[in-house]
């Protein structure tokens, strides 16, 4: 089974800050990630697809980088709104999906 | 704007059946380019994904619940269905469904349904 990891687990940053968080599969999966926001209380929300395309409707500040075993979440400006838990999702291994164990992005 | 709403008990004895109905409304479940899925979320924890079913009734399961999981599909009331047989307490969780391109994302879902097992 191919493995999922996030770091940071947890990051700190303010308003306006530019924020990246790192996923890494334990073996190759070419551009099969998404990227997702979740809320307290509320269903994740598709950021990413393909490692870099940005779904329809969300903010250009979010970007997603890489292929094969590394890629990054970028926000570029940090906004209120962004304060939430991000998650990123392997599809490589058809038809198992994998997601990795979450980033939780918080106001310092 | 296609929307997804789970429906299904809340409570669960040990043992027994956990049994969720997914509607879809805005949209047709029997689309050719989508699958439909189930992903569950323990209390604070991570997402795990259940399975996903393609309106003609193909499916795919997760390996490690695949021994007790069914999806099923009924186009004429847009709807798809998760069965997760002989609960325990570590199936307690929030169920989500949501629409799946063809297993790679998942790009509508719906606002989750708490079930927990317990006697």
């Amino acid at each position: 089974d191919i493995q999922m990891t996030q770091s940071p687990s947890s990051v700190s940053a303010s308003v306006g800050d530019r924020v990246t968080i790192t996923c890494r599969a334990s073996q190759g999966i070419s551009s099969w990630l998404a990227w997702y926001q979740q809320k307290p209380g509320k269903a994740p929300k598709l950021l990413i697809y393909a490692a870099s395309s940005l779904q329809s409707g969300v903010p250009s500040r979010f970007s997603g980088s890489g292929s094969g075993t590394d890629f990054t979440l970028t926000i570029s400006s940090l906004q209120p709104e962004d304060f939430a838990t991000y998650y990123c999702q392997q599809a490589n291994s058809f038809p198992l999906v994998t997601f990795g164990p979450g980033t939780k992005v918080d106001i310092k | 704007q296609l929307q997804l709403q789970e429906s299904g008990p809340g409570l669960v004895k040990p043992s027994e059946t956990l049994s969720l109905t997914c509607t879809v409304s805005g949209g047709s479940i029997s689309s050719s380019s989508y699958y439909w899925g189930w992903i569950r979320q323990p209390p604070g924890k991570g997402l795990e994904w259940i399975g996903s079913i393609y309106y003609s009734g193909s499916t795919y399961y997760n390996p490690s619940l695949k021994s007790r999981v069914t999806i099923s599909v009924d186009t004429s009331k847009n709807q798809f269905s998760l069965k997760l047989s002989s609960v325990t307490a570590a199936d307690t969780a929030v169920y989500y469904c949501a629409r799946d391109h063809t297993v790679t994302n998942f790009d509508y879902w719906g606002q989750g349904t708490l079930v927990t097992v317990s006697s």
